[in-house]
């Protein structure tokens, strides 16, 4: 078990409405980066908050967003859903900005657009 | 657009085998490279992270080596077990701007027959 939750484990959405996916860090760690995993693609990386700002984006639209709260908990909304939108979202946290940080992993939220 | 390659794709051994994997990655703006095991219905696990090259890293029957001048990195297993089925990710950090970007590979799916 990594401690990191993230809710719902599956959602399925129609095409054109909004969805937040949530997840709950390890106590303690500032640092929580978001990724898309689509069928037979590893997974890409959306963006990475610390300290509740965001720092690095990956190459995902504006309409992917996300906000970091001070309980070590985390949102990835993502407006107007496209069909393509489909996939498993991941997060992860770890206990610091450096990139050669331990990065804990959710089990992710499996989103299906229709 | 970084790319990270992982090779073999698939790959399946018998009870008491040793493999290996193979991640290639940008050998510029190397920050850190990431190994993960991934089982089914789990979350990805952090087995290694490396910064310096030459890094040898070992935990069990599992070593990895890194070669950041020529951007690769190899995972061992030696003896593999049926437990050791899972997929296998690289992930290469690299600093841009004072960020750290992830690239994660497509993964190496092992099974690993008793």
């Amino acid at each position: 078990e990594t401690g990191v939750t993230q809710s719902p484990t599956h959602l399925i959405k129609t095409r054109g409405q909004q969805v937040t996916l949530r997840c709950s860090s390890q106590s303690g760690h500032n640092t929580v980066s978001w990724y898309q995993q689509a069928l037979g693609q590893g997974p890409q990386f959306i963006f990475q908050y610390y300290r509740e700002e965001e720092n690095g984006r990956g190459n995902f639209p504006p309409r992917f967003s996300g906000l970091q709260f001070p309980n070590y908990s985390s949102e990835l909304n993502v407006n107007a859903l496209e069909l393509d939108d489909s996939a498993l979202y991941l997060c992860a946290s770890s206990l610091a900005l450096s990139g050669g940080t331990e990065a804990f992993f959710g089990q992710g939220t499996r989103l299906t657009v229709v | 657009i970084l790319n990270v390659e992982q090779s073999p794709q698939s790959l399946h051994v018998q009870e008491g085998d040793s493999t290996n994997f193979t991640c290639s990655f940008p050998s510029s703006n190397f920050y850190a490279l990431h190994w993960y095991r991934w089982e089914t219905a789990k979350s990805p696990e952090a087995l290694f992270v490396m910064t310096l090259n030459g890094d040898e890293k070992k935990k069990g029957r599992i070593s990895a080596t890194l070669n950041t001048k020529e951007g690769y990195s190899y995972l061992y297993i030696k003896g593999s077990q049926p437990e050791d089925s899972a997929t296998y990710l690289c992930a290469y950090d690299g600093s841009s701007g004072g960020s750290y970007i992830p690239t994660f590979g497509r993964g190496t799916s092992l099974i690993v027959h008793p």
